[in-house]
């Protein structure tokens, strides 16, 4: 089965640009969290989205938004790029958390590395 | 809000040495997993426990689920240079549902 996929892998930005992520995840998987880290922070939850359904969400600002397509693929946006958003994004699937105890186990993608200047 | 903590943060021992690092919360858990992350990567899950009490092994590596279910540890039995990582723990159904609550880490360093 193929891992979880994330485009691009490295992204350099500007101060009040937007950007897009996006994420493949493994066949079969509903289940798609965002997650951003920082050495400081570590690994922060952005939101979940399953079935296309955002079904929780992180103390992020509005700024940071995702969708899920019918295909399970999934992308976030930020808007108006900080400086402070600079981070290692990463994307995680799994079946559907929650559904059993086992479900919670979560996949990874390798991370796009966006750098805002 | 639920938290995880872990302990130590950062860790630098020599090939061939023991080392344990912890996870403790205030909250209740049903199921708590652990990961490994390399640098540039993301994290790989290691294993999943759910049971309080209960024991997993994996070659050199065993991890412990507490009693009531809110702690863990993770130990390593002579340590090489390719454990060298950041070790996360995480626990879900404690509440929140859908999402894994993350410890911040333990950034372990294995010296040849």
């Amino acid at each position: 089965k193929a891992g979880v996929t994330q485009t691009p892998r490295y992204l350099i930005k500007t101060r009040g640009q937007q950007v897009t992520l996006s994420c493949s995840p493994i066949s079969g998987h509903r289940s798609v969290s965002w997650y951003q880290q920082t050495p400081g922070q570590g690994l922060q939850f952005l939101f979940e989205y399953f079935s296309e359904t955002q079904r929780n969400k992180g103390n992020f600002p509005g700024r940071f938004s995702g969708r899920q397509f019918s295909n399970s693929r999934s992308e976030m946006n930020v808007s108006t790029l900080e400086l402070g958003d600079s981070a290692l994004y990463l994307c995680a699937s799994s079946f559907n958390p929650g559904q059993t105890i086992f479900s919670y186990e979560q996949y990874f993608g390798p991370g796009t590395r966006l750098t805002v200047t | 809000t639920q938290l995880l903590e872990q302990s130590p943060q950062f860790l630098s021992i020599q090939e061939g040495e023991n080392l344990t690092v912890y996870c403790n919360s205030s909250s209740v858990f049903s199921s708590l997993q652990w990961y490994r992350q390399e640098p540039g990567e993301g994290p790989v899950l290691l294993v999943t426990v759910v049971t309080g009490g209960e024991v997993k092994k994996l070659k050199r590596l065993t991890f412990q689920f507490g009693d009531a279910r809110k702690d863990s540890s993770l130990h390593i039995t002579a340590a090489q240079p390719g454990d060298t990582g950041l070790y996360l723990c995480a626990g879900g159904g404690g509440g929140s549902n859908y999402k894994l609550t993350f410890g911040k880490g333990t950034l372990l360093t294995v010296n040849p």
